[in-house]
């Protein structure tokens, strides 16, 4: 079974820039969630999805996020424009259904805004 | 507010010793469940362990054994003949509003086992 894939694994921009990261779940799995983890912290939950709809983004910053899941699969989450507090670790996870079940974790991305 | 608490930020040991992460939680759900994952050196989160509100009994898996009290609401992990791959930081989740299935995190416990 192949596992949350990500990309890219590192990104580096300026403030007020933007920047978009991918995030593939595993095959089948309804459920895909993406995290944010600041350096030294537990990961912060962004956003939610139940197949292609938003189930949570409460802890969505939505003046300057967004993210969509077209079709209920593939996802992009989107920083524009990119401040530094964004410098963090972006984690996409899936699952096959909600709150049960184990969530699968991708490799995430590095974003460093300088 | 529903959230987690690890106390313990950082723990040293040396191989072959036992250790246990502590894990206290809060919540006004009475139907919950509570995981454990590791975080190690290269990043990627792994799922250990899953307990269900619902269910006290307490087991062991390999060198892995938890002890939950819903009455005191904890939920501590324990590495029994620890080894230098165990070195990594372990975060304690639990998962409130019964099917939202959110994971909140707590601020992790980062373990080093040394030679």
């Amino acid at each position: 079974e192949a596992g949350v894939a990500q990309s890219p694994r590192y990104k580096i921009i300026e403030k007020r820039q933007s920047v978009a990261f991918w995030c593939n779940p595993i095959s089948g799995h309804a459920t895909l969630y993406w995290y944010q983890q600041i350096l030294g912290q537990g990961p912060k939950l962004l956003i939610q999805f139940q197949n292609n709809g938003v189930v949570d983004d409460s802890q969505l910053p939505k003046d300057r996020f967004s993210a969509e899941r077209l079709k209920g699969v593939d996802s992009t989450l989107k920083i524009q424009p990119a401040k530094l507090e964004d410098s963090a670790v972006y984690l996409c996870a899936s699952s096959p259904d909600r709150g049960r079940s184990p969530l699968h974790f991708g490799n995430g991305t590095r974003l460093t805004v300088t | 507010a529903q959230k987690v608490t690890q106390a313990q930020t950082e723990i040293s040991v040396v191989e072959k010793e036992d250790v246990t992460l502590d894990c206290v939680y809060e919540t006004r759900d009475t139907t919950y469940y509570l995981f454990w994952y590791k975080q190690p050196p290269s990043g990627e989160l792994v799922f250990l362990i899953r307990r269900n509100s619902f269910d006290e009994q307490n087991e062991i898996s390999g060198r892995y054994s938890w002890n939950f009290q819903k009455s005191t609401s904890s939920f501590n992990f324990t590495i029994t003949a620890s080894q230098v791959v165990d070195s990594a930081v372990y975060f304690c989740a639990p998962v409130y509003g019964g099917s939202q299935g959110n994971l909140i995190f707590g601020k992790g416990t980062k373990l080093s086992v040394k030679p």
